[in-house]
């Protein structure tokens, strides 16, 4: 049973392009959550999804960042027009149900040059 | 103030040393969990708990809802324990679900 996927490990972007951050929950969770986890700072919740609905993105930025969470395929933060302070690690993480533990992945690290 | 703090922030121990982490909160919480991030980055859940305590293996965590507080506790504790550890709660919301609220962490280095 693979664990959480998150691809890719590390992600490139010059200011002003667009960054596709993919999560792939274990086999059975229906919940996943997207965290941020700044240079010398902690991890900040950001967005909680279940199968295409939102249910929670008050820690999302209002501009630029949307997230996605389809009927099929993966769940996608997207950022776009990034600034260099987008620089971070994204972490996703899923759980089967809304209080059990969570399974991180390994976190997309982005860099914006 | 934080919601979450923990202490201490850095904690060197010699290999065999029994080692405490402690976390506080001050907000109304339904679970709190504490996690491990390796120098590599990945993130590992150790225990999720809502009362009393969880033993796994030379790791305890313990909760004590009325004082908001928590402590993990590493028994014999070993190099390969050295990693950042993570406090994190889950608040009580209204009627959604909120993500995790986390401390900032306690970096622990184990020297043999």
């Amino acid at each position: 049973n693979a664990g959480v996927m998150q691809n890719p490990r590390h992600l490139v972007r010059r200011r002003g392009q667009e960054a596709r951050l993919r999560c792939s929950p274990m086999k059975g969770h229906s919940h996943v959550y997207w965290y941020r986890q700044l240079p010398e700072e902690g991890l900040k919740f950001m967005v909680y999804l279940q199968k295409e609905n939102i249910i929670d993105e008050s820690g999302m930025p209002k501009e630029r960042f949307s997230a996605e969470f389809p009927k099929e395929g993966p769940s996608i933060l997207r950022i776009q027009q990034v600034v260099r302070g987008d620089s971070a690690a994204y972490f996703c993480a899923s759980s089967p149900e809304l209080h059990s533990p969570l399974h991180f992945g390994n976190g997309t690290r982005l860099t914006v040059t | 103030k934080n919601e979450v703090e923990q202490s201490p922030q850095n904690l060197t121990a010699q290999e065999g040393e029994f080692i405490t982490i402690n976390c506080s909160y001050s907000v109304g919480i339904s679970a709190l969990h504490w996690l491990q991030q390796h120098p590599g980055g990945g993130i590992v859940s150790l225990f999720m708990l809502s009362s009393g305590k969880k033993k796994h293996g030379r790791l305890i965590a313990t909760i004590n809802i009325q004082e908001k507080h928590s402590s993990l506790h590493i028994t014999a504790s070993h190099p390969r324990d050295s990693a950042v550890y993570i406090c994190a709660v889950r608040k009580y919301s209204g009627g959604g679900a909120d993500g995790l609220t986390f401390g900032k962490g306690t970096h622990l280095i184990i020297q043999p």
